[in-house]
């Protein structure tokens, strides 16, 4: 099975900041990851697939990067609704979420 | 729009069974794969299982299999999971997702999600 490991568990921040969220993947899979923003109370929203690839209204201030084990989702600036909790999920050998990224003010 | 809600939650004691439902709305159900997807209490997500949309391919978790079964009515719109040998640590939000219309070289994402459905296996 293959694990995803975010980093850091919470990240402090005021809005206007720049927040970089990391995942990291216990062997290769490609591009096939994505990104997920979860609210309290909430179901999970499709942020970023294949890596790189915005959904459909997903603001431009979100941005995801990275191949193979590394990966990176970017929020150039927080606004409010942007304070959440963040997975990333793998889909190149079945599926796997990471345990997620605390964005909190 | 897209809709999925989720139903048949509830406290359950171990060794049980309970049988979960998704009812779907506003696109060609059919036509898609589909997913269950739980999250214990204070804990990430756990993918649990997914149906091919003609059931063809049906696929499980290793912490589920041999005890749940996914199925589908594709007339009446509807997913199901029925659980059964029912543990504690089984005890989670159940939400069924689409396997979605964002894909990158034929493998694709959950695009929706319903609000989800509670279980709570307690003796």
């Amino acid at each position: 099975e293959i694990v995803l490991t975010q980093s850091p568990a919470t990240l402090s921040l005021s809005p206007g900041d720049r927040a970089t969220l990391s995942c990291r993947a216990s062997q290769s899979v490609a591009n096939y990851l994505a990104w997920y923003q979860q609210k309290p109370g909430q179901a999970p929203r499709l942020l970023i697939y294949g890596a790189s690839n915005r959904a459909t209204g997903v603001p431009a201030r979100f941005s995801g990067s990275g191949s193979g084990t590394d990966f990176t989702l970017t929020i150039s600036s927080l606004e409010p609704e942007d304070f959440a909790v963040y997975f990333c999920q793998q889909r190149s050998s079945s599926w796997t979420f990471g345990q997620g990224t605390k964005v909190e003010i | 729009q897209v809709q999925l809600v989720e139903s048949g939650g509830g406290v359950v004691q171990p060794g049980r069974s309970l049988r979960l439902s998704c009812a779907a709305s506003g696109f060609a159900f059919s036509r898609y794969a589909m997913h269950w997807v739980r999250q214990s209490p204070g804990k990430g997500l756990e993918w649990v299982t997914l149906t091919s949309y003609d059931e063809s391919d049906r696929q499980y978790a290793d912490s589920v299999k041999g005890r749940f079964t996914i199925s589908r009515d594709n007339v009446k719109n509807t997913l199901f999971l029925e659980m059964n040998s029912l543990t504690t640590e089984d005890t989670a939000v159940y939400y069924c997702a689409r396997d979605g219309d964002y894909c990158t070289s034929g493998r694709c994402y959950l695009d929706h999600w319903g609000q989800g459905t509670p279980v709570t296996v307690s003796s």
